[in-house]
């Protein structure tokens, strides 16, 4: 059965910090993995990642995926409250979307 | 661009009562849809992924004759939670994917919370 686990589950750190999400997977028919935040409404896409090693970047947020290792992570640098939120991974295989449990990032001023 | 909206953002309902939730794709054509549950504290769960213009194909553990789904065109998806009981109430989220969106990324809606007394 498709897969996709995310660490930690929750995090706290200060403004500031700089945080790495976690995200691995054992999904068929692999066709790309998706970033998604989410506040306190649905989540909003911010990455999609296709190729390994190949780095995407917005802003303070990056993402790289490692096809030969089955994970991706997702940096934040310099946090701000703002960045409190669940973040999502998402793989897409053959057939549909599978979401991880989520990591649930907590700012603090 | 790739906007989706849902009509209502919440709603409460009696126990029985059917309730129809709209998905629309407000700048580009939704080739496919999805609609996900998702619990409190939980991720989100995919029910069923509809296709413009065929039957949807349901999940499973997901009842077809209790949640209808109906994706009349390339940008409207409805989903009809029919006799509704207090353990459907969770947030109803449904998302969209095709021509002008990117074949592979789903672009969220902002979810409908509902309700079941």
């Amino acid at each position: 059965e498709d897969k996709v686990v995310q660490s930690p589950l929750s995090l706290v750190v200060h403004e500031g910090d700089t945080v790495t999400l976690n995200c691995s997977y054992e999904v068929t028919n692999f066709r790309s993995l998706l970033w998604y935040k989410q506040e306190k409404k649905a989540p909003t896409f911010l990455f999609m990642l296709t190729s390994s090693g190949i780095e995407k970047k917005s802003g303070r947020l990056s993402s790289i995926l490692d096809k030969k290792e089955l994970s991706s992570i997702l940096n934040i640098t310099a946090t701000q409250t703002g960045d409190s939120a669940i973040y999502l991974c998402a793989v897409q295989g053959a057939q549909k979307l599978v979401f991880g449990q989520g990591t649930r990032l907590t700012i603090n001023p | 661009g790739a906007v989706v909206s849902q009509h209502p953002s919440w709603v409460i309902c009696k126990s029985g009562t059917s309730v129809k939730i709209e998905c629309r794709s407000l700048d580009f054509q939704a080739t496919t849809m999805f609609w996900y549950r998702q619990f409190p504290k939980q991720s989100l769960m995919l029910m069923a992924t509809s296709n413009e213009g065929s039957k949807a194909t349901y999940e499973q553990g997901v009842e077809k004759d209790k949640f209808l789904i109906n994706h009349a065109s390339l940008t409207l998806s409805t989903l009809t939670v029919t006799s509704a009981h207090p353990e459907d109430s969770s947030f109803y989220i449904c998302s969209a994917s095709g021509r002008g969106g990117g074949k592979d990324t789903q672009y969220f809606g902002p979810g409908t919370r509902l309700t079941v007394l």
